[in-house]
């Protein structure tokens, strides 16, 4: 199973917004609305921060957005803060191994 | 609270084995299907295995099939994998994590046990 394919950095002002894609194929992301984002800092971790594409756990800052079409999912942070600075991984079923496949990671840069 | 508490990691020479055990509290454990993933050092998260809540299903990892083997005993809330025949690429830090009830997310996650895989 690859893993689905994210881009390896994106970066951002305070205050601004950033979006951040994830692409699988339609036995993962394009064929089932279960793909989460997990949030993790250095040696931390993983943190839930979207699941079902777009449902924000309870606690979890309203900054945080998810969507979907086709086969890419996209995370976008609004009012990016210096505390968002970490790396980000997009997470599917996937039907080709009944089981789970991750993201390549992105590394999101506050500036 | 709601935690898990991985252990069991440590230093193994290639060819060897090991157990990994996964400590679970503050919630109903017999309930919930869970998870072992791990990250090598300065790589992304692999899903490695999953165990549903009576033990009646279980998938691998292709990259760990055959050498892993997960499994859970509801009555001491405790979730484990044991790893054979290690190779140098398993080295990483293996997270449980616990599956949301109904739904196909890990929401709940341990810090991790590091496995290292050198001679």
């Amino acid at each position: 199973q690859s893993a689905l394919t994210q881009p390896a950095s994106v970066s951002g002002s305070p205050g601004q917004s950033i979006t951040i894609s994830c692409t699988g194929t339609s036995s993962d992301v394009g064929g089932y609305n279960y793909v989460s984002w997990y949030q993790q800092h250095p040696g931390k971790a993983p943190e839930l921060m979207i699941y079902d594409v777009s449902n924000r756990p309870s606690g979890v800052s309203n900054r945080f957005s998810g969507s979907k079409s086709g086969n890419t999912a996209s995370l976008t942070i609004s009012g990016l803060q210096a505390e968002d600075e970490a790396d980000y991984y997009c997470s599917s079923y996937t039907s080709s191994s009944t089981s789970y496949v991750f993201g390549t990671g992105t590394r999101v840069t506050v500036l | 609270e709601v935690q898990l508490v991985e252990s069991g990691g440590g230093l193994v020479q290639p060819g060897g084995s090991l157990r990994l055990s996964c400590a679970a509290s503050g919630f109903i454990f017999s309930s919930y299907r869970m998870n072992w993933v791990r990250q090598a050092p300065g790589k992304g998260l692999e899903w490695v295995s999953y165990i549903t809540d009576t033990s009646t299903n279980i998938y691998y990892a292709d990259s760990v099939k055959g050498r892993f083997a997960i499994s859970r005993d509801n009555a001491k809330n405790s979730l484990y994998l044991q790893m054979n025949s290690l190779r140098d690429e398993d080295t990483a830090v293996y997270y449980c994590a616990r599956d949301l009830l109904g739904y196909y997310v890990m929401d709940v996650w341990g810090r991790g046990t590091t496995v290292t895989v050198s001679s």
